[in-house]
């Protein structure tokens, strides 16, 4: 069965730092790749997506993931945190032939410290 | 992408009752989805609601314990019964937007006690 890995449980940054989140998929096939934001109280919305073409994908807020194939897979990034990321990450994969077999990570809480 | 309306957003319920969560889309969707966060945990599919047929459950979820209607392409419930604590969690409903992904709704959190 296909299965997404988060390499942290949680992740504290103070605010300007980098972040790099983790995220491996075990499928051979072809795949689409998201990462989701929950923040505190609310619910889940889409910060990016790949589905083809560039692997480099930029979302919103300045974050950006880079699908490395052969590493099977797409790590979340931003040069600069602000203590407004302070959330729960999600990568979610959805392998072909797509539709509802869509399997999510474990998440990441990022807490950004002011 | 679509708007989805969830509710309630919360509630408390005894033990040995049941919920019925509501989901309406403002856009007709073929396929709506129901997962379950349980705390501090990460989304689980329970099952795919297709109007018009019998909706289709993932493993360790069946439709004695969420059976799941969809009247039409906008609506969809799911109904938690006889639940107890161990049902405490946060159920979303999603549907797959048009230019990709998933939106998800605000979500119900239900408290078993």
């Amino acid at each position: 069965a296909q299965s997404v890995s988060q390499h942290n449980h949680h992740v504290i940054l103070s605010e300007a730092a980098s972040l790099e989140l983790g995220c491996n998929y075990s499928y051979g096939g072809t795949v689409n790749l998201f990462w989701y934001v929950q923040y505190p109280g609310q619910h889940l919305q889409l910060l990016l997506k790949y589905f083809s073409g560039d692997p480099l994908v930029k979302g919103i807020k300045g974050f950006e993931a880079e699908f490395i194939k052969s590493k099977f897979s797409f790590n979340l990034r931003k040069p600069s945190v602000q203590w407004s990321d302070t959330a729960e990450y999600f990568c979610a994969v959805n392998p072909y032939p797509y539709g509802q077999n869509f399997v999510f990570g474990p998440g990441t809480r990022l807490s950004v410290l002011p | 992408s679509a708007v989805i309306s969830q509710k309630p957003s919360r509630d408390i319920c005894q033990r040995g009752t049941s919920l019925t969560i509501q989901c309406q889309v403002d856009s007709q969707v073929t396929m709506m989805f129901w997962y379950r966060q349980q705390p501090g945990q990460s989304l689980t599919l329970i099952a795919t609601a297709n109007q018009g047929s019998e909706a289709t459950y993932e493993s360790g979820f069946v439709i004695d314990k969420f059976p799941i209607s969809r009247p039409n392409l906008t609506f969809s419930t799911l109904t938690v019964s006889n639940m107890s604590p161990e049902d405490s969690s946060i159920y979303l409903c999603s549907v797959e937007g048009q230019a990709g992904g998933y939106t998800f709704g605000s979500g119900t959190r239900l408290t078993v006690v």
